[in-house]
């Protein structure tokens, strides 16, 4: 079985920027869900991908934006880069939704430092 | 206005006792809850998850006890041991709000040999 992967590990960037982080959820799974968790907090909810489409949105502006594709995998893509963005970005995969309880299942993550 | 909340940020067992972690939630919709421990550079992994249709859960060391009139669930570990030492957090979510989990803060756990 094939856990969640993400990359990049780390990235460094300037604000004003752009970035895109990519995730391949674990296999068997369809859903996908992105997180962001910044220092001494609890993850925070982003956005959840299912067939391709937005399935719900967390407290975050359009500047966090997503896509999933075909196979499942995803992007999240942040724009105009603000100091206050500097977080770690976990990406997790799950059954669909109706499918009953599923747990998450996460990456990584991706250390993002905007300077 | 935090809807999960751990209010320990810290907790430090002897090995071979029990960790008891704590997990107060203000949602009544909530009905899905979730723990997770994190190593440092690490994803959060999942442990064990409890439905709302049962008051209790076991895996192997770890239960959790879930009381719906106080809003309130728990984590025990036992026996507790050296590389149980973690941030835990819990997880909640409702059915009617999609796999939409919201967290707490998290309690970091030092297990001490």
């Amino acid at each position: 079985e094939t856990g969640v992967t993400q990359s990049p590990t780390h990235l460094i960037k300037t604000r004003g920027q752009q970035v895109t982080l990519r995730c391949s959820s674990q296999s068997g799974h369809n859903t996908v869900s992105w997180y962001q968790q910044a220092l001494g907090q609890g993850p925070q909810f982003i956005f959840q991908y299912y067939r391709e489409e937005e399935n719900g949105r967390g407290n975050f502006p359009p500047r966090f934006s997503g896509l999933q594709f075909p196979n499942y995998s995803s992007e999240l893509n942040v724009n105009a880069l603000e100091l206050d963005d500097s977080a770690l970005y976990l990406c997790a995969s799950s059954l669909a939704p109706g499918q009953g309880y599923s747990p998450l299942h996460f990456g990584n993550g991706t250390r993002l430092t905007v300077t | 206005d935090q809807q999960v909340k751990q209010n320990s940020p810290s907790l430090s067992v002897q090995e071979g006792r029990i960790s008891i972690l704590n997990c107060d939630y203000t949602n009544s919709m909530f009905d899905y809850f979730l723990w997770y421990k994190k190593y440092p550079a690490e994803g959060p992994t999942f442990l064990i998850s409890i439905s709302s249709i049962k008051d209790k859960n076991e895996d192997g060391r770890f239960t959790v006890f879930l009381n719906k009139s106080a809003k309130h669930l728990s984590l025990h570990i036992v026996p507790s041991q050296p590389g149980d030492s973690a941030v835990y957090f819990c997880a909640a979510s409702a059915t009617n709000y999609g796999q939409n989990f919201v967290f707490g803060p998290g309690t970091r756990l030092s297990v001490l040999p």
